[in-house]
């Protein structure tokens, strides 16, 4: 167990669909991201939040959004859900920034069909 | 051009060998990464570089910033070692996110 939750473990919904994914950071951890691994992308960052507030922005879609609550805990959400949104999605946390040491969760399997 | 570019990106080899992992990357970076993924999808970070070399058990991971360069090597390897590793960078200029290559797919045979 490496200290970083992240809920549903797998996720089969359809096309044009919503659903939200949840991370729980390590103990003490300030800092969150999210990551999504497809097959033909491989790992790309999605966006960071540092305690409640949007720190930096990767490649993450307009149909999706993410929020960082008072507990520290995120949620990504994704919308419009599309074939090609397959993928894991990681949650990482850090104590700060990934200067300083990260630890991954162990992902979401989201499917689409 | 992938900004990060990981070679070779399949290698199988036997027990016992050396086996030596390259990474390039074509940006400034804070910090190079190397990860660990097992089949069963769990990322483990093993190294976190910004100069010169570091050492944990049979793992040692090595980067040349004037050349842009990170190697991972393993000696005395073994199947357990059998996993994708996959070099990421912090871009500098105060981004955090990380930039990843596309992995290189280890199978050592016993």
């Amino acid at each position: 167990d490496s200290g970083v939750t992240q809920t549903p473990k797998h996720l089969i919904t359809a096309t044009g669909q919503r659903v939200t994914l949840r991370c729980s950071p390590r103990s003490g951890d300030l800092s969150v991201y999210w990551y999504q691994q497809s097959l033909d992308q491989g790992l790309q960052f999605l966006i960071q939040y540092y305690n409640g507030e949007e720190r930096a922005k990767g490649n993450i879609l307009e149909r999706f959004s993410a929020q960082q609550f008072p507990d520290l805990h995120s949620e990504l959400n994704l919308s419009s859900l599309e074939l090609g949104d397959s993928a894991l999605y990681f949650c990482a946390s850090s104590p700060q920034g990934t200067y300083y040491g990260y630890t991954f969760g162990s992902g979401t399997r989201l499917t689409v069909v | 051009k992938n900004e990060v570019e990981q070679s070779p990106q399949n290698l199988t080899a036997q027990e016992g060998e050396f086996i030596t992992i390259n990474c390039s990357y074509s940006v400034g970076i804070s910090a190079l990464h190397w990860l660990q993924q097992h089949p069963g999808g769990g990322i483990v970070s093993l190294f976190m570089l910004s100069s010169g070399k570091k050492k944990h058990g049979r793992l040692i991971a090595t980067i040349n910033i004037q050349e842009k360069h990170s190697s991972l090597h393993i000696t005395a390897s073994h199947p357990r070692d059998s996993a994708v590793y996959i070099c990421a960078v912090n871009p500098g200029g105060g981004a955090d996110g990380l930039t990843f290559g596309k992995g290189t797919h280890l199978i050592i045979q016993p």
